[in-house]
């Protein structure tokens, strides 16, 4: 099991563009979790999915950002019409299915540079 | 609403030295909380949670509901124990969400 994976590693951007960030979880799960760290800063949730439905966006920007995670294929982090204020490591998490809280494990991170 | 806060952004403690990283919440139910470790150039990984109770890597930590805290200890640091330590907060009913705080980067000095 190669773990959660996510591409790119390193994302540059100019300001306006649309950025896309990609997470594929371990196999067998179907619990995926989106986080961003500014620098300086934790970890700070955004949005909770599971396959075809967000369950939970509290921490999402209300503008530009979107998340999904499709039956089939990786997890998608969307940010359009980037902003320097965007610039931060985005991490993906998952975890597998059931009731409970179980361990989510960490993908390596994207990092997002604006420029 | 549910907080994590770790005072401490930084700590230096030398090796063999007993350790101490803090961690408060704040939550109105019953928490589920964690530990997450980043050693560098790696991925966070979990460290321990408090329900399973065990000792990882000779860290311990236990949940104080009265004191809110969820402190993490080792009686004497190694030099590998250096990393960026993640205490985080699990509460949201049958979700796995997890809230982080800021992290408190550990420096062991040989």
């Amino acid at each position: 099991n190669a773990g959660v994976m996510q591409n790119p590693r390193h994302l540059v951007r100019r300001r306006g563009q649309e950025a896309r960030l990609r997470c594929s979880p371990m196999k067998g799960h179907s619990h995926v979790y989106w986080y961003r760290q500014l620098p300086e800063e934790g970890l700070k949730f955004m949005v909770y999915l599971q396959k075809e439905n967000i369950i939970d966006e509290s921490g999402m920007p209300k503008e530009r950002f979107s998340a999904e995670f499709p039956k089939e294929g990786p997890s998608i982090l969307r940010i359009q019409q980037v902003v320097r204020g965007d610039s931060a490591a985005y991490f993906c998490a998952s975890s597998p299915p059931g009731q409970g809280r179980t361990e989510a494990f960490f993908g390596q991170g994207t990092r997002l540079t604006v420029v | 609403a549910q907080r994590v806060t770790q005072p401490e952004k930084l700590l230096s403690v030398f090796k063999g030295a007993p350790v101490e990283l803090k961690c408060n919440y704040s939550y109105s139910g019953s928490p589920e909380l964690f530990w997450y470790v980043q050693y560098s150039r790696q991925r966070l990984q979990l460290l321990l949670r408090h329900i399973s109770r065990e000792s990882i890597k000779g860290f311990t930590a236990d949940l104080n509901k009265g004191e809110t805290s969820f402190h993490l200890k080792k009686p004497f640091a190694q030099e590998e124990d250096s990393a960026m330590y993640y205490c985080a907060l699990s509460g949201i009913g049958g979700a796995n969400n997890l809230f982080f705080g800021t992290g408190t980067r550990l420096t062991v000095i040989p």
